[in-house]
């Protein structure tokens, strides 16, 4: 079954509010987890990965937040911009795994104007 | 910057036929995948190579689909006898070492008809 999923299948934010895309993953041995961006007609591109020893990590503009206890996983976008609108996927790793990837089902970030 | 380049970017064929979708991988990668998107849903994996032999393969991936990785920098994915539903977005993606993020292609939308 589906071990990774999203609370919200879009969202909506004006541009400049910071945005927080949510997602739950199930399987508890899950070791790697990755943000990616998928622009319409390209492929995932990666925005920020976390491992599970850590409970968050930040880049530019962008901070994952991981919360083991109840298999929570969070991307938070600052001042979000016209050219994050996309669909944003959370992925994950299983330990000892082949090191593929399960994506769960994606949210559809717009920026408003 | 080093990208995963895939070809053909669309491939319409008849159903029954083979068909094979192509990829090069970033250069000093040594792991790589193909992933497939029908439309509007999620990324699902489909198989993992490593070391000229799949270390990990789907229960999508039965014995219609094949990979290759025919010279040293190809790696190509052969469905045998397309049918309707192998209709979908194909994405090819490498990775340098286990666990590290993988970079993907920008994918071969195939449209079995």
């Amino acid at each position: 079954g589906e071990s990774v999923g999203l609370h919200l299948p879009t969202l909506s934010v004006q541009e400049g509010d910071n945005s927080i895309i949510n997602c739950a993953y199930s399987n508890s041995a899950s070791d790697y987890f990755i943000w990616y961006k998928q622009e319409s007609g390209k492929g995932p591109q990666f925005i920020i990965d976390i491992r599970s020893n850590m409970d968050k990590r930040q880049g530019q503009r962008v901070t994952v937040l991981l919360n083991k206890t109840v298999k929570h996983l969070s991307l938070q976008i600052a001042a979000t911009q016209p050219g994050d609108s996309a669909v944003y996927f959370c992925a994950e790793i299983l330990s000892g795994s082949a090191r593929q990837l399960t994506f769960g089902s994606g949210t559809q970030l717009t920026v408003l104007p | 910057e080093p990208e995963v380049t895939q070809t053909p970017s669309h491939q319409v064929t008849q159903m029954g036929q083979e068909v094979i979708l192509r990829c090069v991988p970033i250069s000093n990668h040594l792991y790589f995948y193909w992933y497939r998107q029908i439309l509007g849903q999620k990324v699902e994996f489909l198989v993992s190579f490593y070391n000229n032999e799949i270390s990990e393969k789907s229960e999508i991936f039965d014995d219609q689909f094949s990979v290759e990785r025919p010279d040293g920098s190809n790696f190509t994915l052969k469905i045998r006898s397309t049918k309707l539903e192998d209709s979908a977005m194909y994405f090819c993606a490498s990775s340098r070492d286990r666990g590290l993020e993988a970079f993907f292609g920008q994918g071969t939308r195939l449209t079995v008809v």
